[in-house]
């Protein structure tokens, strides 16, 4: 079936560094892709989407571009900060259940001033 | 949070006894959805409903039944709790992607 794979955490990183966290994809369709984050003690906000090949979405500084020839939509942002520390989900757009996704297991990215 | 309430937020129970955690909405979404978040393995769709009285399973079931009486109300039980049940349960809704989030509820079982 359908699933996520991405990169084990936790990821480490000072104020100011690239983030890259890497995530790939096994659909047997057309998915669109998503990339969530999770703040301590709280559920999950969506951080961006793309629901095509080759889209790209973004928001606060994240970018994430859906690359169908390699099934990977890695999250990027050039310069964290602190407050980016949280827990970050890949997940796709499952076929067979509604509107439902499947996630990834889930990367802790932590930023140290 | 799309107007999503989870409750209770934290619970703990014994084994063998019924636990059922409630999940209201808002916002009248068609699509409900129970997920379970465990370390090392995501999150993961244990139910999902697509309207009143309509459920279907998810990736991970067994042990737990749902019910939605009401558009706002899903309900998820666990008929006899088991230690292997000890999570955090979030409750998800969509009228159409992407899916919004509760705030979940951390369920120990003793």
């Amino acid at each position: 079936g359908d699933s996520v794979t991405q990169m084990e955490g936790p990821v480490t990183l000072s104020e100011e560094a690239f983030l890259t966290i890497n995530c790939t994809y096994t659909a047997t369709g057309y998915p669109s892709l998503f990339w969530y984050v999770q703040y301590p003690g709280e559920g999950l906000q969506l951080l961006l989407k793309a629901t095509k090949a080759d889209d790209k979405g973004s928001n606060k500084g994240f970018e994430a571009t859906y690359r169908k020839e390699t099934t990977s939509f890695h999250l990027e942002k050039g310069s964290v900060q602190v407050s980016d520390s949280a827990v970050y989900f890949c997940a796709l757009s499952d076929q067979q259940a509604g509107t439902a996704l499947i996630f990834g297991k889930g990367t802790t990215l932590s930023v140290s001033s | 949070d799309a107007g999503i309430t989870q409750s209770p937020r934290h619970k703990v129970t014994e084994t063998g006894t019924p636990v059922t955690l409630r999940c209201h909405q808002t916002e009248n979404h068609r699509y409900m959805y129970w997920y379970r978040q465990d370390p090392g393995h995501g999150l993961r769709l244990i139910h999902y409903s697509y309207g009143v009285k309509d459920t279907d399973k998810g990736e991970v079931s067994d042990g737990y039944s749902v019910s939605r009486s009401k558009t706002e109300d899903f309900l998820l039980t666990l008929e006899s709790a088991t230690s292997s049940q000890t999570s955090v349960y979030f409750c998800a809704v969509s009228g159409d992607s992407p899916l919004h989030f509760g705030n979940g509820t951390r369920l120990t079982v003793t």
